[in-house]
């Protein structure tokens, strides 16, 4: 039973399309996360939502626009998608209410590999 | 603002051999948090170890443990007896609070571990 789910795995798409990456965690946590990860393997931290509200928004393009229905869902909407935009996004979740726990790990997803042609 | 440095790109270790990744981190934080987690060629990020700032004793799990110096601001990993599957991608992380968690990944080191 998967923890955090992401779908597709892989996308590949033309310039200028738009297209979405959803994440679903059971774990019943309450934050959730978009990482990217670009071909170098840094990872940078795009959003953060916390209870389905936007906590962190990082210096990341408005073609970019998460959602968040519930807090056991955090989906990426990416618009006019160009060449840079290329790479593999993570969601993650953890747990703020329980800080000293184990609950303040990162959980991630499996990554959902992004190419823009 | 909060860095953490992994000074070795790449490394290779020896079936069976131990071998140490080194992260460095720069804070004003006291409260804080520091992982290792493991990226094999699956893309999976998976958590290797944990360690609160504030417990002295360094954190062990199986065959990875860590040498954690507060002062140093420094969170070594070991991995003794290493084994094919531990290749992979290696990155060190730091968290605190400021009203949502904030973590900050270095750049990881790549380990081949050779038969």
């Amino acid at each position: 039973d998967t923890a955090v789910s992401q779908t597709p795995k892989y996308l590949v798409t033309q310039m200028g399309n738009d297209k979405s990456i959803k994440c679903e965690q059971n774990l019943g946590h309450d934050t959730m996360y978009w990482y990217k990860q670009d071909s170098k393997k840094f990872l940078k931290i795009m959003f953060s939502y916390n209870n389905k509200e936007l906590i962190i928004n990082e210096t990341v393009p408005n073609r970019f626009s998460p959602k968040s229905p519930d807090k056991a869902h955090l989906n990426l909407h990416i618009n006019s998608l160009e060449l840079g935009d290329s790479a593999v996004y993570f969601c993650a979740s953890s747990d703020y209410r329980d800080r000293d726990s184990g609950a303040n790990v990162l959980t991630f997803g499996a990554g959902s590999r992004l190419t823009v042609l | 603002a909060q860095t953490v440095t992994q000074s070795q790109p790449e490394m290779s270790v020896q079936e069976a051999e131990t071998v140490t990744l080194s992260c460095t981190y720069d804070t004003s934080e006291n409260n804080y948090y520091l992982f290792w987690y493991k990226q094999p060629p699956s893309r999976q990020m998976i958590l290797v170890i944990r360690q609160e700032a504030y417990k002295q004793q360094n954190a062990t799990e199986n065959r990875f443990s860590v040498n954690f110096q507060k002062a140093a601001k420094s969170f070594s990993l070991k991995i003794s007896d290493s084994q094919l599957g531990d290749t992979a991608m290696y990155f060190c992380a730091f968290m605190y609070v400021s009203g949502t968690y904030k973590y900050i990944f270095g750049t990881g080191t790549r380990l081949k571990v050779l038969a």
